[in-house]
């Protein structure tokens, strides 16, 4: 079972490089997520998507794009790269808001 | 809105409870409550429903009390695989998406 899987795991780009961060799940789930991990701040939500074609902001989506055209991938996108987004990147499914969210092992972006 | 967690640490003996807070100032749909080790990913505990029973899994357990929009885990007989750092998660409306708090990092030593 992969469950959720992210690629990269890591990453190093320049400032104004942009990329993009893959998450793929295997649940048939239909609720997705992107966070960002900072020390001290938590989970902070990017942005989510409630099924196949749609998306919707959190809590902190500026700098960052998403796309769910396909049920099972999420991508989220940095276009054009800023220090401030150096960060651990956490993708996460669930089959609902209230049910269970299972997190993928994370992706480390290091903007210099 | 973020949650907010206490304490923000503390550190255990092998053996010793341990209670984690989580408040909200908006009402509470549920509560969800995740762990996370160095360097892995979060893994889910138990979520408590608006109007649900409280919640159990081995040696924790957590209550969601809906009035003062607060919920607690608790953490009996805390065992060494217990450190980690605890998160709590709200969902105050529309069941789409959970905000976490900033966590709180417990250590049992032995």
């Amino acid at each position: 079972n992969a469950g959720v899987t992210q690629t990269p795991k890591f990453r190093v780009l320049k400032t104004g490089q942009s990329m993009t961060l893959l998450c793929a799940q295997d649940m048939n789930h239909e609720y997705m997520y992107w966070y960002r991990q900072d020390p001290g701040m938590g989970l902070r939500l990017i942005h989510y998507s409630v099924g196949e074609g749609t998306t919707a902001k959190g809590e902190v989506p500026d700098g960052y794009n998403v796309s769910r055209l396909k049920k099972q991938n999420f991508l989220l996108g940095l276009e054009s790269a800023a220090p401030s987004q150096t960060s651990v990147y956490f993708c996460a499914s669930s089959h609902g808001g209230n049910q269970p969210q299972h997190f993928g092992d994370g992706t480390r972006l290091s903007i210099l | 809105q973020q949650p907010v967690q206490s304490p923000q640490a503390v550190i255990l003996r092998e053996g010793e409870d341990a209670v984690i807070n989580c408040s909200s100032s908006k009402a509470l749909y549920s509560v969800h409550w995740y762990r996370q080790k160095h360097g892995e990913a979060p893994v889910f505990l138990m979520i408590l429903l608006k109007g649900g029973e409280q919640k159990g899994h081995e040696k924790i357990s957590a209550s969601f009390n809906e009035k003062k929009q607060q919920s607690s885990l608790y953490l009996t007989a805390s065992q060494l695989s217990y450190s980690g750092t605890y998160f709590c998660g709200t969902e105050t409306g529309g069941y789409q998406k959970v905000t976490f708090g900033i966590g709180t990092k417990l250590q049992v030593i032995p």
